[in-house]
């Protein structure tokens, strides 16, 4: 099983201020076909997870520019380049790579 | 607009049985790939199962295997989870989910609870 390591799994950033989640998985999560299967993922309080990132960095559909994923291999980078209050929540990393798919264990985005 | 509502969720005794289902609207069940994800209460997510297109090719964590069996009607929009010999640690919030890549969309959830 490809186990998914997240740091930090919390952080507190001041409206406007950039923020920063790093992934690393246990094997590589570039298959022969050369894509990359991994995905960011939010969670807002009290809802459902929503897909955030695909194929390492590629935004999905309504997802503001101001998130941009990165990395390739084992490490991967969330960064959002102003915090806004609408961003709390929980950021998973998950991969999709090979069965089972697995996530991390979470960071907890708080507002200062 | 895409939905998927799901159902069967319970208070079941350990050891006892439970179908969810999954009914999807707005797009065509038949091209995706479909998971069931769940979530135990203040925990973090857990994959569960997917079912290819066709329903040929299905998956499971090692947690579930033998006592859960993921199937579809692609006749009739709905995605299943049979859930057999059911145990305290499977309590948790269960999300069906399209895809888990780019077309990723997930439900609201339904909660399952096991206790005696």
């Amino acid at each position: 099983e490809i186990v998914m390591t997240q740091s930090p799994l919390s952080l507190a950033v001041t409206p406007g201020e950039p923020a920063s989640i790093s992934c690393r998985s246990s094997q590589s999560l570039v298959s022969s076909d050369g894509y990359i299967h991994f995905e960011w993922y939010l969670q807002k309080p009290g809802q459902s997870p929503h897909l955030l990132i695909y194929f390492g960095s590629s935004r999905a559909s309504g997802v503001p520019d101001r998130f941009s994923g990165s990395g390739s291999g084992t490490d991967f980078t969330l960064k959002i380049s102003r915090v806004e209050a609408e961003d709390v929540g929980i950021y998973y990393c998950m991969q999709a790579r090979e069965t089972p798919h697995t996530f991390g264990q979470g960071t907890k985005l708080e507002i200062k | 607009e895409v939905q998927l509502v799901e159902s069967g969720g319970t208070l079941v005794q350990p050891g006892g049985s439970l179908r969810l289902s999954c009914a999807a609207t707005g797009f065509t069940l038949s091209s995706y790939w479909m998971h069931w994800v769940r979530q135990a209460p203040g925990k973090g997510l857990v994959w569960v199962s997917r079912i290819s297109q066709e329903g040929t090719v299905r998956d499971y964590v090692d947690s579930v295997k033998g006592r859960f069996t993921v199937s579809r009607d692609n006749a009739k929009n709905t995605v299943y989870l049979q859930m057999n010999s059911l145990r305290v640690e499977d309590t948790a919030v269960y999300y069906c989910v399209r895809d888990l890549q780019k077309f990723s969309w997930w439900g609201q959830g339904i909660l399952v609870t096991v206790s005696s």
